[in-house]
């Protein structure tokens, strides 16, 4: 079974430049998620998808961060413009999202992008 | 307040012995799972076990274990027979159902091999 695919692997932009990543999950995986994880942290939950709907984007600075996730499979991810502190990791998730939510739906992840911000 | 806490920042160990990895976590719900999920330089995220809160046994998969106390509300990583390659971040995680099933993570514990 394919795992999560994400690109591109690395990113080096200037800032107030844009940037789009890419992520595809597990084949038949309802949830997705996209991460933040800043260099010594732990990752930091941005957007959470159900199909292609919305569940939590509390933390989605939304000024300049935008997702979308059209027909319910593939993601991408936008940074518009782009600023220093969004050097980070990006890593996006996913889960099968069993009926009832049980607490057992464990996600996977893909290998991430590091983006870098000069 | 944190919903995982992760006290360790980084720990070593010598290789082939056993190391435990701490983790605590907060919540109200009783439903609720805790992971945990390794980290190499690679970048890359991988689980490595799960933890149920209604589960009678602890959880074990290999070499990890998960020393699950539910009254302390910690969930702490044994790894035995430590490895070089077991040298990663390690993070400790929860879900909870009953937020939309949002994953909080800990600050990780940042774990040495020596040979």
């Amino acid at each position: 079974e394919a795992g999560v695919a994400q690109s591109p692997r690395y990113k080096i932009i200037e800032k107030r430049q844009s940037v789009a990543f890419w992520c595809n999950p597990i084949s038949g995986h309802a949830t997705l998620y996209w991460y933040q994880q800043i260099l010594g942290q732990g990752p930091k939950l941005l957007i959470q998808f159900q199909n292609n709907g919305v569940v939590d984007d509390s933390q989605l600075p939304k000024d300049r961060f935008s997702a979308e996730r059209l027909k319910g499979v593939d993601s991408t991810l936008k940074i518009q413009p782009a600023k220093l502190e969004d050097s980070a990791v990006y890593l996006c998730a996913s889960s099968l999202d069993l009926a009832g939510g049980l607490e057992v739906d464990t996600q996977y992840f893909g290998p991430g992008t590091r983006l870098t911000v000069l | 307040a944190q919903k995982i806490t992760q006290t360790q920042p980084g720990m070593f160990v010598q290789e082939k012995e056993a190391v435990t990895l701490d983790c605590t976590y907060d919540t109200s719900d009783p439903s609720y799972g805790l992971f945990w999920y390794k980290q190499p330089s690679s970048g890359e995220m991988i689980f490595l076990i799960y933890q149920g809160s209604y589960d009678q046994q602890n959880a074990t998969e290999g070499r990890y274990s998960l020393n699950f106390q539910k009254a302390r509300k910690s969930a702490n990583l044994v790894i035995s027979a430590s490895q070089l390659g077991d040298s990663a971040m390690y993070f400790c995680a929860m879900r909870e159902p009953t937020t939309g099933n949002q994953f909080y993570f800990g600050t990780g514990t940042s774990l040495t091999v020596i040979p």
